[in-house]
């Protein structure tokens, strides 16, 4: 079954912290994906990876940045995270070309920045 | 760039009645287009998609979207609910080489 894991369910960080999350996928898809969710706001799109140390700037990069070093795990890293990052973040997984095919998503990761 | 708008973004409804959540897209050539289901504590998955041909496409768990050219919509039906669809569903529309996705729709189904 296909599957895609992040690396937490919840994280409460401090402010100014470095933050590292952590997704894998058992697929071999080529394209990999942050987005963040926001009431309201539906899914934005951070970062998007099409193949190992591939990546493109999404909608809101800002304050983030990205690594995929192996095909199967691409990470989002808060370089020092503040209150307005607190927000639900979703990584997802597909193959091909990424506006057309299905995209799978992990079950999210709820970061809380004090 | 493409985008859609969800023009609900709570639609309660009772057991066993029908549902429509509605979706508009921004007029463009090449449109496909996507519904993502989201429950509980869960991730997305996705409910159905247009890429060509009929315009009316199936899903899972009984969904049914049709593509409207002329009105720029594709709304997402349903017609009868049960207490396992509560959830978030988002319209989402290719942009270029990604996705664009709407705000969402929240569904409350009523016993």
């Amino acid at each position: 079954d296909v599957k895609v894991t992040q690396s937490s369910r919840y994280l409460v960080k401090r402010t100014g912290e470095k933050v590292f999350l952590e997704c894998v996928q058992d697929m071999d898809h080529e394209n990999m994906f942050w987005y963040r969710q926001d009431p309201g706001l539906g899914l934005r799109l951070i970062y998007f990876s099409y193949d190992v140390k591939m990546k493109e700037k999404g909608d809101i990069p800002e304050g983030y940045s990205v690594s995929r070093e192996k095909k199967e795990r691409f990470s989002l890293i808060l370089e020092s995270a503040s209150t307005n990052q607190t927000s639900m973040y979703l990584c997802a997984s597909s193959s091909g070309l990424p506006a057309y095919n299905e995209q799978f998503f992990g079950p999210g990761t709820r970061l809380t920045v004090l | 760039a493409q985008s859609v708008t969800q023009l609900d973004s709570q639609v309660p409804v009772f057991e066993e009645a029908p549902v429509e959540l509605r979706c508009n897209y921004s007029s463009s050539v090449s449109v496909y287009l996507f519904w993502y289901v989201q429950y509980p504590n869960q991730g997305l998955q996705l409910l159905l998609k247009y890429l060509s041909g009929s315009t009316l496409v199936k899903g899972i768990n009984g969904f049914e979207a049709e593509f409207n050219k002329s009105q720029t919509s594709f709304h997402l039906r349903k017609p009868s609910v049960h207490i396992s669809d509560t959830a978030e569903y988002f319209c989402a529309v290719n942009n270029d080489y990604k996705l664009s996705f709407g705000a969402g729709t929240t569904v409350t189904v009523r016993a």
